[in-house]
């Protein structure tokens, strides 16, 4: 059956310091892969959308790769800021209908001053 | 702001009892997901409706029921509640049939006494 992986700890980092968040995948191949936030009793808020095509895609102190062959994707914030705390959620994507949405549990990101 | 508004925010009732979460897309969307986020819980798809008929459906309860209205928004039946269905209901919403981008509306909490 298809599975998301992605750290169940949670990851703390100084500010200022690059945060790099894995989400792994297995028995599929997602034609894309979504990262959203969740702050804490919020619904999900999308971030970066990323291709199966493209290694690599950013916004503003946003970058996500995919690597198809490992498939694992990665997502970096880079000058972490503590308004970046949240938990980080992907979703490997197949695309077209009867495509069962999956996310994976998430990561929780924690950003200290 | 998403675009997409659930009501109510919140909701405590009792087991056995019945109730009704209401979704509107944003403007133009024509899939709504509802998805179940329990305490500590990853998002749990329940299921899909596009353009009024049932796309797709995920781990939801006989007792769990949804529909879509030809004015696009969504309702969410659950019925003889239990304590155990206490939890965040999201709803999202998107323009196509599925797998691109969702947007999450606030949530709905429910809490089953």
């Amino acid at each position: 059956s298809q599975k998301i992986e992605q750290n169940s700890e949670a990851l703390n980092i100084q500010e200022g310091k690059t945060a790099t968040l894995t989400c792994n995948y297995t028995n599929y191949s997602p034609a894309y892969l979504q990262w959203y936030r969740q702050d804490p009793g919020r619904g999900p808020v999308f971030l970066l959308l990323i291709r199966e095509n493209e290694k690599e895609k950013r916004k503003e102190r946003l970058k996500v790769t995919f690597d198809t062959t490992l498939k694992q994707s990665l997502f970096h914030i880079t000058a972490s800021q503590p308004a970046d705390s949240a938990t980080y959620l992907c979703a490997p994507s197949a695309s077209g209908g009867s495509y069962i949405p999956t996310f994976g549990r998430g990561t929780s990101l924690i950003v200290h001053p | 702001d998403s675009g997409v508004t659930q009501t109510p925010k919140h909701l405590i009732t009792a087991t056995g009892q019945r109730v009704t979460l209401r979704c509107s897309p944003r403007s133009g969307d024509l899939s709504v997901y509802w998805y179940q986020q329990s305490l500590d819980q990853g998002l749990q798809f329940l299921i899909q409706y596009y353009n009024g008929e049932e796309r797709a459906k995920g781990n939801i309860l006989e007792r769990f029921s949804a529909q879509q209205f030809p004015d696009l928004h969504s309702e969410l039946n659950l019925s003889s509640l239990e304590l155990g269905d206490s939890a965040l209901y999201f709803c999202a919403s998107s323009v196509l049939e599925g797998g691109e981008t969702q947007y999450f509306g606030p949530g709905t909490r429910l809490l089953v006494l």
